[in-house]
């Protein structure tokens, strides 16, 4: 069966602190890894990680993907309040239209 | 640019009452179009998609079921709800393995 797990699957820290979100699969004829920042209702892309595509940097957030380890990893520095959010983790698969969704990881970032 | 529109953004309804949730998408045509549901705090949990009008897939067994009539609506029913139908429940759609958008949600309580 395939599964995606992330954690932890709560987090609280202070504003300005760096944080790190894992996210680990294992499913079969993977193709690519998504992020997705949820605040309180349509979750918004984030990054796409593929084979040709390891890592990706926009502003504060930066995703590796470690295909040998089946991982990826969300990096947020000098988080700030408006980074509090629900920040799920999902994987394609070669040849079907569908994603498969980790369970998520809620950030609370307090001032 | 594409849009997606899903409708009503929160609904009360008694057990065993039948259920219609719509979705529609703007801007684009012939998309890969989805169901999921949340519970609370956690990942989406993948309930059908769709790759064309009258193609329907069922990743769960449930009490739901989905169609797609023409080629940018996407609905979810059920006959007779259940307790435990309550969630949010989220449309979205993406051009093949390719991210997907999300509209902004349905929460649906089931009293």
């Amino acid at each position: 069966e395939d599964k995606v797990v992330q954690s932890p699957l709560s987090l609280v820290v202070h504003e300005g602190d760096t944080v790190t979100l894992n996210c680990s699969y294992e499913v079969t004829n993977f193709r690519s890894l998504l992020w997705y920042k949820q605040e309180k209702k349509a979750p918004t892309f984030l990054f796409m990680l593929t084979s040709s595509g390891i890592e990706k940097k926009s502003g504060r957030l930066s995703s590796i993907l470690d295909k040998k380890e089946l991982s990826s990893i969300l990096n947020i520095t000098a988080t700030q309040t408006g980074d509090s959010a629900i920040y799920l983790c999902a994987v394609t698969f070669q040849g079907a239209q569908k994603l498969v969704f980790g369970q998520g990881t809620r950030l609370t970032i307090n001032p | 640019s594409q849009t997606i529109h899903q409708w009503p953004a929160t609904l009360v309804q008694p057990v065993g009452s039948p259920l219609s949730l719509e979705c529609t998408v703007e801007g684009t045509s012939n998309p890969n179009l989805y169901w999921y549901r949340q519970a609370a705090g956690r990942g989406l949990q993948l309930l059908f998609y769709s790759v064309g009008i009258g193609q329907i897939s069922s990743e769960v067994p449930q009490n739901l079921s989905a169609s797609r009539p023409q080629d940018r609506q996407f609905i979810l029913s059920s006959k007779k709800l259940l307790l435990s139908d309550s969630g949010f429940y989220l449309c979205a759609w993406g051009p093949s393995n390719q991210p997907q958008h999300f509209g902004d949600g349905t929460r649906l309580s089931i009293l």
